[in-house]
Order: C-alpha cells, then structure tokens, then sequence
C-alpha cells in the first residue's frame, strides 16, 4: 500500500481484556516495528521484526504483550488481561530493510492505534 | 545511557521567526540522529537526519547543527510558518539496531 496502515483507528475496552491490533506495512518492507507513544510523551521502542521473526522484542513491558508477523508482512499485537496503564497510542513502522544497511534507519509510521482501557 | 533528553517542552514562536529545539545523548556510540515532526492525529513523520560525520545538515527550511563533543544536536526551523505548527521528536540510534530512541517531544505554535 502507499503508507503503513493500522486498524482498529480507535479502541475501547474494559479493565482485563483483551486485545489485537493490526498493523499493514508499506508494501515491500522487510522490516516492520512497534512503538507506544503515551500522552504528551515521545514514542516507545516495543518490538522490531525483520521478516517473520521478532529480532528484538526488549521492549514489551512483560509477558502480556506479544506480536506476531506470520507471513512477514501484516503484524498483530496483542494484549492479554488489558490494565488502565496500557492506555496510549500503539504505532507501527515500517522500513525497507533492517539491520546497518543504508536506509535501515528511515522508519515510515502508521497513524497508530490509540487504545482506551476504562 | 538510552536516554535522549529534549528542550524546550513546548516553544510559541512568530511567523517569519527562527525555531530552535535541542537535544541531548548520553550514550557516545548512537550514530544515527532524525528529527520527527507529528501533527495531531498521525504518526511521526521523518523530516531531516544527520549522522555524527557532519556538523551540520540542512534541508530547505530545517537544519540540523551536530555537537559530538558535546553530545548535542538541534534543529532550527527558519523562517517558520504556521504550518509548521506541531510536535517535532528528537531521536537516536545505532547502525545495526532498529531500536530509536526518541526525546519528549517539542510543542512548537508558530503564530502568524
């Protein structure tokens, strides 16, 4: 696609759910991340995946986050048993390539999910 | 050592005037520094990047000074315009990690 897609745009939910989030990178791209940018703050390094596999997971907060990239391209987090302090904006980004190659580093955001838990 | 630290909070200047937001690095082997601008409701959008190589990089209205020595980047915005008018994010990395760190942010109004 022409720019990296997530859905759902918005979601609301209870105190204990739980939650998937969707994220379409830009067609072509091997390397695709998570961030979480909560409110007034910078974003949030989470996962970076390089293909199918997560090369660098260090920064899920604990074991109820997980991410997967089955086919290495669309990717889905998830959130198990959801607490009032997961409420932020989860993005997603996307490059061509990862790792030291030139233009590893130039990321192209989604426009996030921004992710309510009352 | 990961922390990217970023002022001013937020920063109201006038149409035609010079913005400048700064940023500071802890850690010596980040090689890699973009600037990040988001409007409200969208992602961060990459807007200039320079590497520890140059000490300066300039792309039309925006300029990244670099201070190695100093651990210190900024980046100046001339001849600002409203449109200029959103939250712009320092960052850092290392070549051969994917993994940015971004500074807080900067809340820039430019008022005409």
């Amino acid at each position: 696609g022409a720019g990296v897609s997530q859905t759902p745009s918005n979601k609301v939910t209870e105190k204990g759910k739980y939650v998937e989030l969707r994220c379409d990178p830009i067609s072509g791209h091997t390397a695709l991340y998570w961030y979480r940018q909560s409110l007034g703050q910078g974003p949030e390094f989470l996962i970076y995946f390089q293909g199918t596999g997560a090369a660098d997971d260090s920064g899920l907060p604990n074991d109820r986050f997980f991410a997967v990239r089955p086919e290495g391209s669309v990717s889905t987090l998830k959130i198990q048993r959801t607490e009032r302090g997961d409420s932020a904006v989860y993005l997603c980004a996307s490059s061509p390539r990862g790792g030291s190659l030139a233009g590893a580093n130039v990321l192209t955001f989604g426009a996030g999910s921004r992710l309510t838990v009352l | 050592q990961q922390q990217v630290k970023q002022s001013p909070q937020s920063l109201i200047v006038q149409k035609g005037g010079i913005s400048i937001i700064n940023c500071a690095y802890e850690n010596t082997a980040f090689d890699y520094f973009p600037w990040y601008q988001q409007f409200p409701g969208k992602g961060p959008a990459l807007l200039i990047a320079i590497r520890p190589d140059v000490s300066e990089k300039k792309e039309g209205r925006f300029t990244i000074s670099f201070n190695k020595s100093a651990k210190q980047f900024s980046l100046h915005i001339m001849d600002s315009q409203p449109g200029d008018s959103a939250t712009y994010f320092c960052a850092a990395s290392l070549s051969g990690y994917n993994k940015l760190i971004f500074g807080a942010g900067t809340r820039l109004a430019v008022h005409p």
